[in-house]
Formats: structure tokens, C-alpha cells, sequence
């Protein structure tokens, strides 16, 4: 398995602003990804954060609104930009350790734009 | 478009019984499914892998994988209300990427 530490665990914050989620893991990684997931429905990805390289995003997701960094194996960011109501999700850093492995969760970050 | 299908639900079971969860995938040449719980408000758990054809048991879990059919299920014997949660269906395709698809999950409801 994988200890994985993501911070914050919820906030609340104003529309227009920036939430930045922190997501450290206990040791080295294959893969880290970012999830969203809307009350009611499932997991939606994001993008696939690449050590030392821009993010690989999936459609309908763009690095200016969701720009995320990578700088080791172990340690990932993702930013909120200009949020806005319907940014209010859950959102959820995985992980794998090899390639078609089991992915691993953190605790998420529940986030309302007021 | 590779697809994971879920029955969303609710599945209601008694207390003592076998529930019995389905997922199909679009994709014949996939290796890898996983099962996931999660509770309300939490983020997923893994509770179960399987990559070959048949049954795998943990526990008072059995995961089965039939790739002719596309399809994997999960059955959990003796059903508690601590097993009420949603449980995710995920597949990691072939052809070179290593990310799971996630199906939408069906809810399941342990009754005393």
C-alpha cells in the first residue's frame, strides 16, 4: 500500500481566489493523478502529474485552470484557479506505485466556493 | 471509448445475506480490476484486486473475473450494515496506459 498525506482536508473559499492541494506519499512513486468527484457521481480524472514535466491533462481540463506541479517522486501539487461555485467538489490524489498496480487514495480535499 | 459499467443502485440487502455487485468493461485484452469501497464523505479504499480468469476470496469477500464476458464481480458473504458504502468498479486497459477507469459505483444497503 501507500501512506499518503493530502492537505487540506476541506476549505471554504471566496469565488476568484486559488486553493492550492498538497499530496505527499511516504515513498517513491510510479504514477500520481488528481481525481474530482462530484456529490453523487463518480471519479472524474483530471490529470496525470509528471515528475519534472508538465501535466498530462484529459479533456475538459486545462493546465490554466488546474495547473499542477510534480517535483519529485513523492510529492505532487494541484491548484484551483479563479474558482467559481461549480469548482465545489471532492478532490482526490492517487497513486501508483508500479505499472498496473493498485491505485492508492489520499484523504481528499472537500472544497466549497462561496 | 473504453467503458466500465456499474449498476448505480441502490442494492438493498438484509443483515446475514450475499450481496452480489457486477461491472462489465468494454475492453476484452484488459489485465487489471480492482474493486474499491467508499464510505460517505471518504475517499476510496481498495479492497479487492484480481487479474486472472475465476475467483479470488478474502475473507468475507470473492471477487470473480470472467474476461470472455467482460465482466468481474464482487460478492460479499454474511453482509453487515458496516459494508453499507458505495463500491467502485476499475479497470486498467490495455494498450499503454496504466490509469484505472472508474465506473460510477453502485451503493449498497446492509439492513438489520
Amino acid at each position: 500500500s501507500a501512506v499518503i498525506s493530502q492537505k487540506p482536508s476541506r476549505d471554504i473559499c471566496q469565488r476568484g481566489t486559488s486553493l492550492t492541494i498538497q499530496c505527499q506519499v511516504d515513498s517513491q512513486v510510479t504514477m500520481m493523478f488528481w481525481y474530482r468527484q462530484q456529490p453523487g457521481q463518480s471519479l472524474t480524472l483530471i490529470a496525470t502529474a509528471n515528475q519534472g514535466s508538465e501535466a498530462t491533462y484529459e479533456s475538459g481540463f486545462v493546465i490554466d485552470k488546474f495547473p499542477i506541479s510534480r517535483p519529485n517522486l513523492t510529492f505532487s501539487t494541484l491548484t484551483v484557479s479563479n474558482m467559481s461555485p461549480e469548482d465545489s467538489s471532492i478532490y482526490l490524489c492517487s497513486v501508483i506505485r508500479d505499472s498496473r498496480t493498485e491505485a492508492f487514495f489520499g484523504q481528499g480535499t472537500r472544497l466549497t466556493v462561496v | 471509448q473504453k467503458e466500465v459499467e456499474q449498476n448505480s443502485g441502490p442494492l438493498s440487502v438484509p443483515e446475514g445475506a450475499i450481496a452480489s455487485l457486477n461491472c462489465t468493461y468494454s475492453d476484452r485484452v484488459s489485465q487489471s480490476f480492482f474493486w474499491y469501497r467508499q464510505y460517505s464523505g471518504k475517499s476510496p479504499e481498495l479492497i479487492m484486486s484480481i487479474y486472472s480468469n475465476g475467483d479470488k476470496e478474502d475473507g468475507r469477500f470473492t471477487a470473480q473475473l470472467n474476461k470472455a464476458s467482460q465482466y468481474v464481480s464482487l460478492l460479499i458473504r454474511d453482509s453487515q450494515p458496516s459494508d453499507s458504502a458505495t463500491y467502485l468498479c476499475a479497470v486498467i486497459f490495455s494498450g499503454g496506459s496504466y490509469i484505472p477507469t472508474f465506473g460510477r459505483g453502485t451503493s449498497l444497503i446492509v439492513h438489520p
